[in-house]
């Protein structure tokens, strides 16, 4: 059972280049979520999905792009990298809101140069 | 809006000591309430929850009590291991947005 699988666990860019963090769950779970950890400040929701053809910004999402095309797949596009992208981002999954719990991917470490 | 605000890190202890880890939150209505621990070099994961006020979550020797009155959701612990030693979040989810909120982390080093 693989959960949630983000690729890559680490990558470096340059400033200006853009990419695609890759978040793939096998739960059959509805609700989708982007977050990014820098050191002290938790965790901050960049987008996060509902279910297929249905996404909303959180907190910081400027910068980034998400799409939700099936049910499966959540991938976060960084247009234009910028060094305060720097962070470790962490997609997670759960079946529903409220008490449902939320699975963790092991995270994307993004630095950018 | 919902939040949630915990005890500043970094805390060390000696294996065996008790641990406190505070956390109190604010939101509307009446929110689940969540701790995630995240060890090195990996995501988040669930320790215990709790739903509703007066719940007990537990979970590995680690307990928490949803108090409505003082709206905190503390994490304790009677006697720590080396191998407790990893990041906790206290986070919520209102029951009536979509979103969960986190708290900053508390570091926890044990110590043999």
């Amino acid at each position: 059972n693989a959960g949630v699988t983000q690729t890559p666990k680490f990558r470096i860019l340059k400033i200006g280049q853009s990419m695609t963090l890759q978040c793939a769950q096998d739960m059959n779970h509805n609700y989708m979520y982007w977050y990014r950890q820098d050191p002290g400040m938790g965790l901050k929701l960049i987008y996060y999905s509902v279910g297929a053809g249905i996404t909303d910004k959180g907190e910081v999402p400027n910068g980034y792009n998400v799409s939700r095309s099936t049910t499966e797949d959540f991938p976060l596009r960084l247009e234009l990298a910028a060094p305060s992208q720097t962070s470790v981002y962490f997609c997670a999954s759960s079946r529903e809101t409220g008490a449902n719990v939320l699975t963790f991917g092991a995270g994307s470490r993004l630095t950018v140069l | 809006g919902d939040s949630v605000t915990q005890m500043e890190g970094p805390v060390t202890l000696s294996e065996e000591a008790f641990l406190t880890i505070n956390c109190t939150y604010t939101a509307t209505g009446y929110p689940s309430l969540f701790w995630y621990v995240q060890y090195p070099g990996e995501g988040l994961q669930l320790l215990l929850k709790a739903t509703k006020a007066d719940d007990k979550g537990s979970n590995k020797g680690f307990e928490a009590t949803y108090r409505k009155e003082t709206t905190s959701f503390h994490l304790e612990k009677g006697s720590v291991q080396v191998s407790d030693s990893a990041v906790y979040f206290c986070a919520l989810n209102s029951n009536t947005g979509n979103q969960f909120y986190f708290g900053t982390g508390t570091s926890l080093t044990v110590i043999p």
